[in-house]
């Protein structure tokens, strides 16, 4: 069964760090880029960033939201991938899911979400 | 970065009923669209890539036409479970972006 398991969510003061894992199996890992979506409560969706493939040089994208805060990386011989948050902000407090990007065209979109993990920031 | 607007951003309607859920983009997206359908609770679930090619697994009610900026995705018959809410994805340009959603009410 292709999953996607997070973990690391918790609540954290703001100017803090945390950093999200995401566990996956039943498919290939190395093969995809994953990407992070992040929802706020009762909000909707935003796209966070991206972590291409071995083949692709591991490169990364990330929102404009994000950017300089946050990073993205891998670890494809544990099939994990991570996010690193820092300098968190109030308006970072969401469920983070890990999704796999599909060769559904262009830069790929996501077919498999895992379930999320939830991040608070609060004083 | 590119602007995904759906319409409406809420409906109420009937079981039996035909829903057209409408999503455009600020600039051309080719058909690099897909659409996820989000239950309460729940995490999205994807419907739609490619504009117009159906998920495997999904009710052949669900179909999704356009190109360019004008997308839309059509219930054909509204049923019991497709009461949720739904979200077009443009993932053409970086940064990828997401319609505002539209929640299907029970009328």
């Amino acid at each position: 069964e292709v999953q996607l398991v997070e973990s690391g969510g918790g609540l954290v003061q703001p100017g803090g760090s945390l950093r999200l894992s995401c566990a996956a199996s039943g498919f290939t890992f190395s093969a995809h880029y994953m990407d992070w979506v992040r929802q706020a409560p009762g909000k909707g969706l935003e796209w966070v960033g991206r972590i291409r493939n071995k083949a692709n040089s591991y490169t990364t994208e990330y929102a404009a939201s994000v950017k300089g805060r946050f990073t993205i990386s891998r670890d494809d011989s544990r099939n994990s991938l991570y996010l690193q948050l820092n300098s968190l902000k109030t308006e970072d407090a969401a469920m983070y899911h890990c999704t796999r990007v599909d060769n559904s065209g262009s830069l790929g979109a996501f077919d498999i979400w895992g379930q999320g993990t939830m991040v608070t920031v609060s004083s | 970065d590119i602007q995904m607007t759906q319409s409406p951003s809420a409906m109420s309607a009937s079981v039996g009923d035909r829903v057209t859920i409408s999503c455009r983009a600020s600039q051309g997206i080719s058909n690099y669209l897909a659409w996820f359908q989000q239950k309460p609770g729940r995490v999205p679930k994807r419907l739609i890539y490619a504009a117009s090619s159906l998920q495997s697994g999904v009710p052949s009610r669900f179909s999704g036409s356009g190109s360019g900026t004008e997308f839309s995705l059509t219930i054909s018959s509204l049923q019991p479970e497709d009461f949720a809410t739904y979200y077009c994805l443009q993932y053409n340009n970086y940064p990828l972006t997401f319609g505002g959603g539209t929640k299907v009410e029970i009328k």
